[in-house]
C-alpha cells in the first residue's frame, strides 16, 4: 500500500499559469522528494527536501513541507508545454528506500 | 555508456515462463532497487540492495527473485510468470542514504 496520496490525481493548465499539486503521508519521514514521469520514460529526480526545512526552490519548482501536517506541495510556476507530464512524491524510509504516491498527471496546454 | 540501463526495454513472455529483466548501473551506486508501476498504483518496490550481496524484501516481493553479485548489476527474475506481473519495471540506483535516486527508462513486461 502507498503510504502517500496525491492531489488532484489530474491538472490541466493553460501555458503561463502555476501548477500546485499537493501530497499527504502517514508516517515519519527523513526526506521528501519529488519525481518527474514523462510519458513512457523512467523518473527523474526534482527535488528533495529534508524534514528539518520548510521549503526550497529550484528553478521554477518550489516545495513546502508541513511535517505537523504530514503534507507536501510542488508548486510550477509559469507552466511551459514541457512540464506536462506525471509527478511524484516519494517518502524516504529506513533502508534507503522510498515509497510513492500515486502521482499527479499534468497538462499544460499552450 | 555512463548512467543506468534496463534489457530488455519490451519483453512478451507466457504465463509459467521464468523471465529475467536486466539492470545495470556505471555509477557504482550502493543501493539499487526494482519497482512496478502499474495504473492505478504508482510505483511499488520489489526488492532493493544495498550493496553487493545484500538483498532485502519490499512491499511487494511475491513471485520475484533477485541477486546481487556484481555492485553494477542487479537482475529481477520471474520465476513462473504470472498475468497479475504485466507491469512496467523500473530499476534505480541511489549513491548515498536518503539520497535522490536514479532511475532507467523502464522494461514494459506483458504476461499472456
Amino acid at each position: 500500500s502507498q503510504q502517500g496520496e496525491e492531489d488532484p490525481q489530474a491538472l490541466s493548465i493553460q501555458e503561463g499559469e502555476n501548477a500546485t499539486m499537493n501530497c499527504s503521508y502517514k508516517t515519519s519521514i527523513n526526506n521528501l522528494q519529488w519525481y518527474r514521469q514523462n510519458s513512457g520514460r523512467g523518473l527523474v529526480h526534482l527535488i528533495l527536501i529534508r524534514s528539518n526545512e520548510r521549503e526550497k526552490h529550484s528553478g521554477r519548482l518550489r516545495v513546502t513541507l508541513d511535517t505537523s501536517k504530514k503534507s507536501s506541495s510542488l508548486l510550477i510556476t509559469a507552466s511551459r508545454a514541457a512540464d506536462t507530464a506525471s509527478y511524484f512524491c516519494a517518502q524516504t524510509a529506513a533502508g534507503n528506500k522510498l515509497t510513492f504516491g500515486g502521482g499527479t498527471r499534468v497538462l499544460v496546454k499552450p | 555508456d555512463a548512467g543506468i540501463t534496463q534489457s530488455p526495454r519490451y519483453k512478451i513472455t507466457e504465463t509459467g515462463r521464468q523471465v529475467t529483466l536486466m539492470c545495470h548501473q556505471t555509477w557504482s551506486h550502493s543501493y539499487m532497487f526494482w519497482y512496478r508501476q502499474d495504473l492505478g498504483h504508482g510505483l511499488r518496490l520489489i526488492y532493493y540492495s544495498a550493496a553487493a550481496d545484500i538483498t532485502d524484501k519490499g512491499e511487494v516481493p511475491d513471485g520475484y527473485v533477485v541477486s546481487r553479485s556484481k555492485t553494477e548489476n542487479f537482475p529481477l527474475t520471474l520465476e513462473s510468470a504470472t498475468r497479475s506481473q504485466t507491469s512496467v519495471y523500473f530499476c534505480a540506483s541511489s549513491g548515498l542514504t536518503y539520497n535522490e535516486q536514479f532511475f532507467g527508462p523502464g522494461t514494459r513486461l506483458t504476461v499472456l
